[in-house]
């Protein structure tokens, strides 16, 4: 069965240094999203993607994060200047299509900024 | 604003004994609602949707919920709990607004005891 895969499964980073997360979501999808968790809380919405823009994001998703399709296949998340409070796990999901379809999630990225 | 209420932080059951795991939503629009289970170090895996078509919902691994728009409710049950159940369990809405943005409840951790 086709799954969302995530690279790597934990990063750690200094506080100010930009960190990159890969996803691959599954092939025949057209939407992309990011999500992230920050211990103890609720998983949170940041960023959803289709036709190679943006479509939606949350007040989370300020200037210092961006999202990429930069191929075919790959969808990223990168965090320019990562702070403390940026420590969370974050879950790539994907979907083909409607508002009420499936989000297949991949099993995240635990980001450890130091 | 919408959001989404799980009652209950940690449920404990026995091994065999029925499971209930409670959710409440609060939206202006009709919703369609998911359970998502995660199991450690895995991702968030569909247990069923509802989206109006009938109220109960069936979903995997004998889980099954039902909306009660009255009381706006989405509680899910299990009539006999296994031991692989063990996981934490995720309300979660995407309000019929066209947004995809999911909203999560803060997640039920299911402890299943031989």
């Amino acid at each position: 069965e086709p799954e969302v895969t995530q690279t790597p499964s934990h990063q750690v980073t200094q506080m100010g240094q930009e960190v990159i997360l890969r996803c691959v979501p599954i092939s025949n999808h057209l939407y992309f999203y990011w999500y992230r968790q920050i211990l103890g809380q609720k998983v949170e919405f940041l960023v959803s993607f289709y036709n190679n823009e943006i479509s939606e994001k949350s007040e989370i998703f300020d200037d210092q994060f961006s999202v990429e399709r930069p191929d075919g296949s790959n969808f990223t998340l990168k965090i320019r200047s990562t702070k403390l409070e940026d420590s969370a796990m974050y879950f790539c999901a994907s979907t083909w299509g409607t508002s009420d379809s499936i989000q297949y999630f991949g099993p995240g990225t635990r980001l450890t900024v130091t | 604003a919408q959001s989404v209420t799980q009652l209950d932080s940690h449920v404990s059951v026995s091994e065999g004994t029925p499971v209930l795991l409670r959710c409440n939503y609060s939206s202006s629009y009709s919703p369609s609602l998911f359970w998502y289970v995660q199991h450690p170090n895995k991702g968030l895996q569909l247990l069923l949707k509802y989206t109006s078509a009938a109220t109960l919902v069936k979903g995997i691994n004998g889980f099954e919920a039902e909306f009660k728009k009255s009381e706006t409710s989405f509680h899910l049950t299990k009539p006999s709990a296994h031991m692989s159940d063990a996981a934490e369990y995720f309300c979660v809405a995407c309000m019929d607004t066209g947004r995809r943005a999911l909203t999560f409840g803060s997640g039920t951790r299911l402890q299943v005891q031989p």
